[in-house]
């Protein structure tokens, strides 16, 4: 099976810099995806990392190691429309088009 | 630029009520999901279809239906509505490769009274 461990909430000053964990429990999975989310909106996505490494988009990067079962997002130069969710999310290893698989979320909130 | 639309936006229902979610996306998607999101819970997949002609059941299919209408059409049918399918329900499309993403609906708001 598969299981998704991210914090619940993550609180930060604008213009700082937030890395948001996501730690799995799997038997095997193809990668691993993030997804921002603000109030009342719809899930969107924002990074793919099919392998272990540095993903960097802008100011949001994304890190895998297989080896150590863990992943993160890291959002750099802060800004009060970052507030939002943060999901990451995994395919599990089975065949076909196996869905996402998706964290419980994490909740950014940007402070002045 | 429509992406993944669905319908309605906003629905209360009584106990016992039936009702249709409708969600189309243009997008020539080969899959689509549905997923219900509660507080703390995160997003759950209720069901899902790999392709055209194909659906399966994902975490929590108690309760529900769903029909492929065709490529671009897929829709998710509360026979019986319970005050526990209270939730948001976002669909989402893909064109099967993960590293694109999914690209989901603006979501379904139901409360069942």
């Amino acid at each position: 099976g598969q299981s998704l461990e991210q914090p619940s909430e993550v609180t930060a000053v604008e213009g700082a810099i937030v890395q948001i964990n996501c730690t799995y429990q799997t038997s095997g999975f193809y990668g691993l995806s993030w997804y921002q989310q603000h109030d009342g909106g719809a899930p969107t996505f924002l990074s793919y990392n099919g392998l272990d490494g540095l993903e960097e988009t802008g100011r949001f990067s994304s890190f895998l190691s297989r080896s150590d079962s863990y992943g993160y997002l890291l959002l750099q130069e802060l800004q009060m429309k970052d507030s939002a969710s943060y999901f990451c999310a995994v395919r599990p290893p089975y065949s076909g088009n196996t869905p996402l698989v998706f964290g419980k979320g994490t909740r950014l909130s940007v402070i002045a | 630029n429509a992406g993944v639309t669905q319908t309605p936006k906003f629905q209360v229902l009584k106990t016992g009520q039936s009702m249709t979610l409708q969600c189309a996306q243009d997008m020539n998607h080969n899959s689509m999901y549905w997923y219900r999101q509660d507080p703390g819970m995160g997003l759950r997949l209720i069901y899902y279809s790999a392709s055209e002609g194909t659906t399966d059941k994902g975490e929590v299919p108690n309760g529900y239906n769903v029909s492929r209408l065709n490529k671009r059409e897929f829709s998710l049918r509360l026979e019986s509505a319970a005050p526990s399918q209270t939730s948001v329900y976002f669909c989402a499309s893909s064109a099967g490769t993960e590293n694109y993403g999914y690209t989901f609906g603006s979501g379904t708001r139901l409360t069942v009274v």
